[in-house]
């Protein structure tokens, strides 16, 4: 159980144009969905909350014009990158909250895309 | 002041041997604590979670958690070079919007 997918799992593109990123919950609801950033040898990076029906919230310092998020269904949760550029390119893992379980706060990850902009 | 801190490491052990990660926060109202373990190039994955005083076991492995000392740690019996990993500790904070704060993690080692 709270098995959490993502697609694509890595993808390249050319400087300025958008990347999707789609985070699906395949056994469980999300009402909420996070967003992080990781570069190499570096931690997690919260980049925004998802929520289910509402709009996101953006940690201080991320641009919400350029990471747009779609959270339109308890099950999926998305992430585009516009106009990306390569400085974007980096991991970008998504988690899913699982309210059913015991200890709501768990937070369950995806296996990660992995973005690389040319 | 981080508001989760780790020891980078490495910290090597050999086979066998018990890894001990350690875990300091500074929110003390913090009610969730979590270990996620992370191999090189995936995703984190949960290992534990602890929310009361006192230890946990899960295994191989037990997590401890002091709210006075504002402390969590990990304890990893009978280590495996599987193990070798970069451990990640993540604290749900007090008023944080249902958000985790992780630390930078531990990279640990596990020699033959």
């Amino acid at each position: 159980g709270a098995v959490v997918s993502q697609h694509p799992s890595w993808v390249i593109c050319k400087s300025g144009t958008s990347v999707k990123i789609e985070c699906r919950s395949l056994d469980f609801q999300a009402t909420t969905m996070f967003w992080y950033r990781q570069f190499p040898k570096q931690s997690l990076m919260l980049m925004a909350t998802s929520n289910e029906g509402s709009k996101a919230t953006y940690e201080q310092g991320v641009e919400k014009d350029k990471f747009l998020i779609n959270h339109a269904s308890l099950t999926l949760s998305t992430l585009t990158v516009t106009s990306a550029h390569p400085e974007d390119s980096s991991f970008y893992i998504c988690s899913a909250r699982d309210f059913s379980r015991t200890g709501g706060e768990t937070q369950y990850f995806g296996p990660g895309t992995r973005l690389l902009v040319l | 002041q981080k508001e989760v801190e780790q020891n980078s490491g490495p910290l090597s052990v050999p086979e066998g041997a018990i890894a001990s990660l350690n875990c300091t926060y500074s929110d003390r109202g913090s009610q969730s604590f979590f270990w996620y373990r992370q191999y090189s190039g995936k995703s984190p994955e949960l290992i534990m979670s602890i929310y009361s005083n006192g230890d946990k076991e899960d295994g191989r492995f037990t997590a401890q958690l002091n709210k006075a000392s504002q402390y969590v740690s990990l304890l990893i019996r009978d280590s495996q070079p599987s193990d070798s990993a970069t451990y990640l500790c993540a604290v749900g904070l007090t008023g944080g919007g249902n958000k985790l704060t992780f630390g930078t993690g531990t990279q640990l080692k596990v020699e033959l």
